[in-house]
């Protein structure tokens, strides 16, 4: 089954800087979205890009997507210990008896250090 | 403040016990999904909903049962089958129609075998 594969793993940068993640997949998408989980928290949802689009940016965040290399990428600039988190991407593998399936990645760890 | 609630946030289960985790949401959603999470890894799909009194399974339903008899609920049974039922689980919910929509998470139930 298509899913979103992260890169990297894990992340650890000083507060201020600026972090990347990325994500690939196998097939066709619909949309591509990104979510942020705190420890022992729910997702929550960041950015929606549809397959038609290649940029969208949301505050300090923005999210390409490239569908000839089947990858998109987080960044988060200007980063806070706020940010620390989980960040995962899911692709929509399509609307199934009527309800959007997603396809989750296995996440990026980020820390932000003081 | 539209929502939704997980309850109960600890559970704990006995050999050979069923039990129940609780999702209510409050936003007037037609679908409804529960994930199972692993640590370090992504969310995989158990079950999803469309409509009420309709459910589908997802990509590890065995051991699990759900029910919807009111659009705002979607329980999710663990039955004694699921052999390994430690996990993190979370609900879910989504518009549905039209396509694109994020998907609103709730904050969890951990699950631990006694």
């Amino acid at each position: 089954s298509q899913q979103g594969e992260e890169d990297p793993q894990a992340l650890s940068i000083q507060e201020g800087e600026n972090a990347t993640m990325n994500c690939s997949y196998k097939t066709s998408i619909n949309n591509l979205q990104w979510y942020r989980q705190n420890s022992g928290r729910g997702l929550v949802h960041l950015i929606l890009i549809r397959s038609n689009e290649r940029e969208k940016h949301s505050g300090r965040l923005r999210v390409t997507l490239d569908t000839s290399k089947k990858s998109s990428s987080l960044l988060i600039t200007a980063s806070r210990a706020a940010d620390t988190a989980s960040y995962f991407c899911a692709t929509d593998a399509g609307i199934i008896q009527g309800a959007q399936k997603l396809v989750f990645g296995q996440g990026t760890r980020l820390t932000i250090n003081p | 403040d539209g929502g939704i609630t997980q309850s109960p946030k600890y559970l704990f289960r006995k050999e050979g016990q069923n039990v129940t985790l609780s999702c209510e949401q409050n936003l007037n959603h037609d679908a409804m999904y529960w994930y199972r999470q692993d640590p370090g890894q992504g969310l995989r799909l158990i079950y999803y909903s469309q409509i009420v009194n309709d459910f589908q399974k997802g990509d590890i339903a065995e051991g699990y049962s759900v029910s919807r008899e009111k659009k705002e609920s979607f329980p999710l049974t663990v039955t004694s089958a699921q052999k390994n039922p430690t996990a993190f689980y979370l609900c879910a919910s989504s518009i549905g129609q039209p396509r694109n929509q994020p998907q609103h998470f709730g904050d969890g139930t951990r699950l631990s075998i006694l």
